[in-house]
């Protein structure tokens, strides 16, 4: 996706609140997305994956949603908490050509939890 | 397990100077990859390695940046003739194999050229 720059989305819930962080990706022949969390000052943290043969998996309290017709990606976070503050991006790798074994990253989104 | 070491974690670099960044990957994991993140931005490509050959070095920016693994598991990226332009974070990522698979990610080098 397109970067902004410094003028990321954001989300801000509350403790306990279920939250939704939506993706937009570029690349129809992705075969492989995965969500990374990145603390402030941090490294890219993998939170959970899904291939392209299926439209839903569910981890520890996440679930990624894939809709290949609109290329869309969600991450449900359940029981938001403080901790789960922090920058999210979806990633996408292709299966072929110049696109394969590398990460493209979408555009982030901020996620501020409130106690 | 350990995972994926980077250092330093911190260099300030005079314009002009060349500058070493190394990446220690996941013990096993063959594939290793560079990405630069800029303030605001998702991480973008550099260049990955299969074993000790550069798979793809598509994504370095210029002749000034280049990365070697001569032994397939530490690698180090290598900057020659900084620019301020080439402030950001550096960051390192492993995986088993190339291809379909999670990368895992170090906590990056904050590169900044003065």
């Amino acid at each position: 996706g397109e970067s902004v720059g410094l003028h990321l989305p954001t989300l801000s819930v509350q403790e306990g609140d279920n939250s939704i962080i939506n993706c937009a990706y570029s690349n129809s022949a992705s075969d492989y997305f995965i969500w990374y969390k990145q603390e402030s000052g941090k490294g890219p943290q993998f939170i959970i994956d899904i291939r392209s043969n299926m439209d839903k998996r569910q981890g520890q309290r996440v679930t990624v949603l894939l809709n290949k017709t609109v290329k869309h990606l969600s991450l449900q976070i359940a029981a938001t908490q403080p901790g789960d503050s922090a920058v999210y991006f979806c990633a996408e790798i292709g299966a072929g050509g110049t696109s394969y074994g590398k990460l493209t990253f979408g555009q982030g989104t901020i996620l501020t939890v409130h106690p | 397990g350990a995972g994926v070491s980077q250092t330093p974690s911190n260099k300030v670099t005079e314009k002009g100077k060349y500058v070493e960044l190394r990446c220690d990957p996941i013990s096993g994991h063959t594939a290793l990859y560079w990405y630069r993140q800029s303030l605001g931005q998702g991480p973008e490509f550099l260049i990955y390695f299969q074993g000790t050959g550069a798979a793809d070095d598509s994504g370095l920016p210029n002749d000034r940046f280049f990365a070697v693994r001569p032994e397939g598991s530490v690698s180090t990226l290598k900057i020659q003739r900084t620019e301020r332009g080439d402030s950001a974070v550096y960051l390192c990522a492993s995986s088993p194999t190339p291809g379909l698979q999670t990368q895992y990610f170090g906590p990056g080098t904050r590169l900044l050229v003065l």
